[in-house]
């Protein structure tokens, strides 16, 4: 069974930084590009970051470019998103996706997601 | 940019049930949907525009190209009531609709 499991969310300063993990299990992790997507309380989903499965290639949505960074260890099948200079506006739930197919960025797979609050 | 309508529909069992998507520019029929139930993370229901992912019940469906899509639901079923969300991934930043948001009438 495929699975991915978020870790590494809680209450952060602004100002503060954070590390997301998530580890998948039940597929061959390498073979897929990954996003993270991001939902404020009570709002809609914001799309934050993607890297390919090689991990050469990284994307990002432009509220976060510069203060996020993904990436991605193969060897430990685990996504990572690095979370800088946190504003109360990056409050939310982070949700680790996997794309359907080589090159579809549909994701088919989310893990259950990882609370990120920030505040003073 | 994705513009979904309407933002909330009220509905009752056994209603078809049509939501609109629209995109700022064509997107090459990169299109997804996805359905979220409160307090759980989506799911994916269409994608390519009106491919349906494996294990999605058949009363759902997909249409559209270029600019204007729809996710139909032939008939609303009581586990249909959720938040459902376009996505466009046909270009960097991936988007999505603000959602629409099934409920019960």
């Amino acid at each position: 069974e495929v699975q991915l499991l978020e870790s590494g969310g809680g209450l952060v300063q602004p100002g503060g930084s954070l590390r997301l993990s998530c580890a998948a299990s039940g597929l061959t992790f390498s073979s897929y590009a990954m996003s993270w997507v991001r939902q404020a309380p009570g709002k809609g989903l914001e799309w934050v970051s993607c890297i390919t499965g090689n991990g050469g290639n990284t994307n990002y949505a432009g509220s976060v470019k510069g203060r996020f960074t993904i990436s991605r260890d193969n060897s430990r099948d685990t996504l990572y998103l690095q979370l800088n200079s946190l504003r109360a506006e990056d409050t939310a739930v982070y949700y680790c996706a996997k794309d359907r197919n080589y090159g579809e960025d549909a994701f088919d797979m989310w893990g259950q997601g990882t609370m990120v609050t920030v505040s003073s | 940019q994705m513009t979904q309508s309407p933002s909330t529909l009220s509905a009752s069992v056994g209603d078809r049930v049509t939501i609109t998507c629209r995109a700022s520019q064509s997107i090459s029929g990169l299109l997804a949907w996805y359905q979220q139930i409160p307090g759980k993370a989506p799911n994916l229901l269409i994608y390519k525009a009106s491919s349906l992912e494996s294990g999605v019940p058949s009363r759902f469906s997909g249409s559209g190209s270029g600019t204007e899509f729809t996710l139909t639901i032939s008939s609303l079923q009581p586990d249909d009531f959720a938040t459902y969300y376009c996505q466009q991934y046909n270009s960097y930043p991936l988007t999505f609709g603000g959602g629409t948001k099934v409920e019960i009438k």
